[in-house]
Parts: structure tokens; sequence; C-alpha cells
């Protein structure tokens, strides 16, 4: 079966400083990956996603990055955090398009809790 | 860019009622899924949905996929307190590879539900 990490599960970080999460998952291959931050428990919001290695896509504009070292493993990065970076941040995973599995289903991990002072 | 609206935002009930939330877009969407969220964790799969007209259940929950492919309802019967929790309708406008799989997200139904 397919499992999804993120680490850490919680993080508290000053005002400029760097950020590094970490999402993996096991059980599959080539899977599309997902990063989508939540505010005040509403709303998920796509920050990035991505279809294969070094490959991302940027949904909006903002002070974050990510990258795709290896198949199943996903990074968000920040070299300088801001307060409006506090939130709850999401991985998601879901399969490649296979002809005879319709649909876009995703799974998430357990999250990271963000907070910045 | 699509946007879903999901009401009501929020839902206070006495245990044992049936609950009904949904969604609508202005836009046709091929794909309707419903998440559960608990605090402090990820969202759950529910229910996925990928035909129009669609009526699928699980368990206590049932959910359907509208004939005009713009909207979806998801229906809880007999609530539990471990019901509580937001419940998020999310959708993809184009099926398969070619939108990537992105998942438009509605703004959630908060429920709680009073032993």
């Amino acid at each position: 079966s397919q499992t999804i990490h993120q680490w850490p599960a919680t993080l508290v970080q000053p005002v400029g400083s760097p950020l590094s999460l970490e999402c993996t998952v096991e059980g599959t291959s080539n899977p599309n990956l997902y990063w989508y931050r939540q505010a005040a428990g509403r709303g998920l919001q796509l920050l990035f996603y991505s279809v294969g290695i070094g490959q991302i896509s940027s949904e909006v504009p903002q002070n974050l990055s990510a990258s795709r070292p290896q198949d199943r493993q996903f990074i968000l990065s920040s070299k300088k955090l801001l307060l409006s970076d506090s939130g709850f941040y999401l991985c998601a995973w879901k399969v490649r398009y296979l002809p005879e599995s319709p649909g876009d289903t995703q799974y998430f991990g357990p999250g990271t809790r963000l907070t910045v002072l | 860019g699509q946007q879903l609206n999901q009401s009501p935002q929020s839902m206070f009930i006495q245990e044992g009622e049936d609950v009904s939330m949904n969604c609508t877009s202005s836009s046709i969407f091929n794909t309707w899924l419903w998440y559960k969220q608990d605090p402090g964790e990820g969202p759950v799969l529910l229910i996925a949905l990928y035909k129009a007209g669609e009526l699928t259940s699980n368990g206590r929950l049932t959910a359907q996929f509208g004939i005009t492919r713009k909207d979806s309802f998801l229906n809880i019967s007999a609530s539990i307190p471990s019901d509580v929790g937001i419940y998020f309708c999310a959708g993809t406008a184009n099926a398969g590879g070619t939108s990537y799989g992105k998942l438009t997200f509605g703004q959630g139904t908060i429920l709680t539900v009073h032993p």
C-alpha cells in the first residue's frame, strides 16, 4: 500500500530564517506531487506541483520554492521566511494518469504546522 | 480560474441527525472528491466521483456527481460524535493527465455534532 510522510510535524522559525520541509511517498512510482498551504483551517491553496524529477510548476508567486530531487521526494523551501508564511503545509500525491484509472484522486500527508515569529 | 462554492460554511447538529452539504461550480468539473479533515491532520478521502449522475456510498456517507457536472452533494446519515471535522469538496475541470490532476477546493463545511 502507498504511504506519504511529511516532516517535521511542527516547526517554529524566526522571521528571516531558511525553511526546508520534506515529503516522501512510498509504495508507488512516478507519482504527481503537490504542495498546498492551508490558513486558519479553511481552504487549501495549491502552491506547487510536479509531474517528474526536476519538474516544478508554481501556481502562485511567493516567497517559497519547491524541488523534486528524487522520484518520490518533494521539498518545500524558503531562503528567508516571512510572517505571512505561517500556516499548515500539506503534501499530496496522485497516481500518474492511467487510462484504466480515470479521475484525479489525491492523497494527503499528515501536514507540517509552521509558525513564523 | 475555477471556483467552488461550498455550503453551508458550518453546521451544528444533534447526534443521530442527518447532514447534507453541497458544492457548486460555474464551470464543468470532470471529477468530484469529498474529503474530511480532523484538527491538525491532513484531509482524508471519503468518496470519489468520476461520472455525471454517479451516486456512491461509503457506509453512512452518500455523495452524488450532479448531472450538469457543475455540482455535487454529500449526505451523512445518523451522525455520530466522530463525524465532527471539516468537510471539503474538490474537483478537477479536465480529466486525466492534461490537467496534471490539479484540484480546486471548496472552503469547507465545519460540522459540530452535539451528543
